[in-house]
């Protein structure tokens, strides 16, 4: 069975400008997380939808948002880029709200120039 | 303090070693406990993972969780070039929070 894809794999952006990562999950899977993984942080989610709704949200700006659609595919979407914002964005899916089976995606590589 | 630490490495050992991976936490309300290991250039995938205190052995893979001392831990005996890779511990405090990761320990299996 296919796993969760993420796209695009890299993409280089200019300070100032906005991006949308797109997350495809493992067929059934309900649930979306979001994290994203630094050198210096590590892993630090952002957040979490299952069925259409954010269930939880991290410590992260207004700029970082993102939304889920019916059929479970999810994107998020950071405006206004800042050079920290470089960083491995993770998606991971999981069949419903609770659980542990978290299947993570490649990531996108994200480079702000 | 974070609220999970985890020492970064880098680890490096030979192979056939015994390898012991750990990670403390400050927040008493964690249950749930997983090991994940990330390839260069790929996701986590789930190793392990304990509910409360214990063991959990899986092949060549042993986990302990000790909540008194808020401190896991996995074992990788025999281990191989294969396993080299980033350990990441994680670690929840119910079905429906969040995972909090440590940094991860940066492992190498020489031959």
């Amino acid at each position: 069975k296919a796993g969760v894809t993420q796209t695009p794999r890299y993409l280089i952006k200019t300070r100032g400008q906005q991006v949308t990562l797109s997350c495809s999950p493992i067929s059934g899977h309900r649930s979306v997380s979001w994290y994203q993984q630094t050198p210096g942080q590590g892993l630090q989610f952002l957040f979490e939808y299952f069925s259409e709704t954010q269930r939880n949200k991290g410590n992260f700006p207004g700029r970082f948002s993102g939304r889920q659609f019916s059929n479970s595919r999810s994107e998020m979407n950071v405006s206004t880029l800042e050079l920290g914002d470089s960083a491995l964005y993770l998606c991971a899916s999981r069949p419903g709200q609770g659980g542990y089976g978290y299947t993570f995606g490649s990531g996108t590589r994200l480079t702000v120039v | 303090q974070k609220e999970v630490e985890q020492d970064p490495g880098p680890l490096s050992v030979p192979e056939g070693a015994i390898v012991s991976l750990n990670c403390t936490y400050s927040n008493s309300a964690f249950q749930y406990f997983m090991w994940y290991r990330q390839y260069s250039r790929k996701g986590p995938e789930l190793l392990m993972y304990t509910y409360s205190s214990g063991n959990k052995e899986d092949g060549r893979f042993t986990a302990q969780v000790d909540k008194s001392s808020k401190y896991i831990s996995l074992f990788i005996r025999d281990s191989q070039p294969s396993d080299s890779a980033t350990y990441l511990c994680a670690m929840s405090a119910r079905g429906n929070t969040p995972l909090v990761f440590g940094k991860g320990t940066r492992l190498s299996v020489i031959a």
